[in-house]
């Protein structure tokens, strides 16, 4: 599976945007970008996913660079309750990988108030 | 949010005694995942089950064993326990195996293994 980076830990103020960075280089031209998040104590959640074109949904944006090499989620405006690890991960259609998720150590998002 | 539970929440055991955990989902979804997650890590995939009966392994498999007898339940069996496997465990579930599909997860059971 062709990996993600992300950076460990990020800080914002709530009610402010926050952009969350996900560096992936090897990405093939199968890879789906998804995002999900984890809040404390709590299993994952499934954010957000695209495969070229920008994406918006109630809770995020997905900003997928021309290359495909990286992206940026997007909170418009933080909330407390946004304080998690975000995780960015990459799904193909191979056979041998189905529909598996390989999670990174995610980003972890600090929201002051 | 959707329908899945997983039991216990919490357990303690000791070395070398046998535990079952228990994924129950009402969405009747054909995917099953077990993930283990321990601190400073991701999710990693022990095991998942592709229909009733059908499993196979994910990346860290070695001591666990599964079983689904049926669509809404998954077991997730530690023969005999070890300290290593003191974990937070998630079950998940999909829909299809599509790439563009969204797996759901449960709340976790917190195993400790003393």
């Amino acid at each position: 599976d062709a990996k993600t980076t992300q950076p460990n830990s990020m800080e914002s103020n709530e009610e402010e945007p926050v952009h969350l960075p996900c560096n992936h280089s090897t990405i093939s031209g199968t890879d789906y970008i998804h995002w999900y998040r984890q809040l404390p104590s709590q299993g994952p959640e499934y954010v957000i996913h695209g495969l070229t074109s920008n994406v918006n949904n109630r809770m995020a944006s997905l900003a997928i660079a021309e290359d495909r090499k990286s992206s940026t989620l997007i909170l418009h405006r933080a909330t407390l309750r946004d304080a998690a690890v975000y995780y960015c991960i990459l799904r193909d259609v191979s056979e041998t990988s189905g529909s598996r998720l390989t999670f990174g150590e995610g980003t972890q998002l600090t929201v002051n108030p | 949010d959707a329908g899945i539970t997983q039991s216990p929440r919490h357990k303690v055991t000791e070395t070398g005694t046998p535990v079952t955990l228990r994924c129950h989902q009402t969405e009747n979804h054909r995917y099953m995942y077990w993930y283990r997650q321990d601190p400073g890590h991701g999710l990693r995939l022990i095991h998942y089950s592709y229909g009733v009966k059908d499993t196979d392994k994910g990346e860290v498999s070695d001591g666990y064993s599964v079983s689904r007898s049926k669509t809404e339940d998954f077991l997730l069996t530690l023969e005999s326990a070890t300290s290593s496997q003191t974990s937070v465990y998630f079950c998940a579930i999909s829909s299809s195996e599509r790439s563009t599909d969204t797996q759901y997860f449960g709340p976790g059971t917190r195993l400790t293994v003393l």
